[in-house]
């Protein structure tokens, strides 16, 4: 597709479920990275990877988060026994190499709301 | 703490008005900054980016940005803005100090342009 999508767009679930986020990144792009937004914040670093190399997840704030992408394309976050505070938008990012000068495309987000 | 400062969260100004938001960050060492901007309903999309060479770099849409090292700044400005600029910025740095290649945002600045 021309950009990164996301699916879906609105997600909500009661507290304790599990849920599934995916990313489409932009065709050959090599990283990808996951990003969290909560409602009058910045978007904030989740986990990054080049291919299918998760080579940074130090942002995942706790071991119920979980990401892949195991073939170097999509990718899927998924959040375990969610609670209240995970509630945000989940941005997902690509950019075509790896080096901090070049430019990420973002999606539109999944806004997911924990009841 | 390493961060990305971002003050007058919310901006309000009548069009041919000038602008300018303020951008520090924190990180020492090699930065790459970016400013951000996401319309209403979309996603947030490059403004303009910087890392290296002139410090004085022009993005589009006639937005400009000026990078004070010794300030720690990267300011966004634009001389005359319009309706349609009415949209949340965001400016962001990736340093070698935070990971290189991941984006560190500020909180965002909520631009509105009345007509």
């Amino acid at each position: 597709g021309a950009g990164v999508s996301q699916s879906p767009r609105y997600k909500v679930a009661k507290r304790g479920q599990d849920v599934a986020l995916r990313c489409d990144p932009i065709s050959g792009h090599v990283s990808l990275f996951w990003y969290q937004q909560a409602l009058g914040q910045g978007p904030e670093f989740l986990t990054y990877f080049q291919n299918e190399a998760q080579l940074d997840k130090s942002g995942l704030p706790s071991d119920r988060f979980f990401a892949e992408r195991p073939e170097g394309s999509v990718s899927t976050l998924k959040i375990q026994r969610t609670q209240q505070e995970d509630s945000a938008v989940y941005l997902c990012a690509s950019s075509l190499g790896d080096r901090g000068t070049g430019e990420q495309f973002f999606g539109p987000g999944t806004r997911l709301t924990v009841l | 703490a390493q961060s990305v400062s971002q003050h007058n969260h919310h901006v309000i100004l009548s069009e041919a008005a000038s602008l300018e938001l303020g951008c520090n960050y924190s990180y020492g060492g090699t930065v790459n900054l970016f400013w951000y901007v996401q319309y209403p309903g979309q996603h947030l999309q490059l403004l303009l980016k910087y890392f290296s060479g002139d410090p004085l770099v022009k993005g589009i849409k006639g937005f400009e940005a000026e990078f004070i090292k010794s300030k720690f700044s990267f300011n966004l400005r634009k001389p005359s803005v319009q309706w349609s600029d009415t949209a949340e910025y965001f400016c962001a740095v990736t340093a070698i100090a935070y990971g290189n290649n991941r984006l560190a945002f500020g909180k965002g600045n909520q631009v509105v342009v009345i007509p």
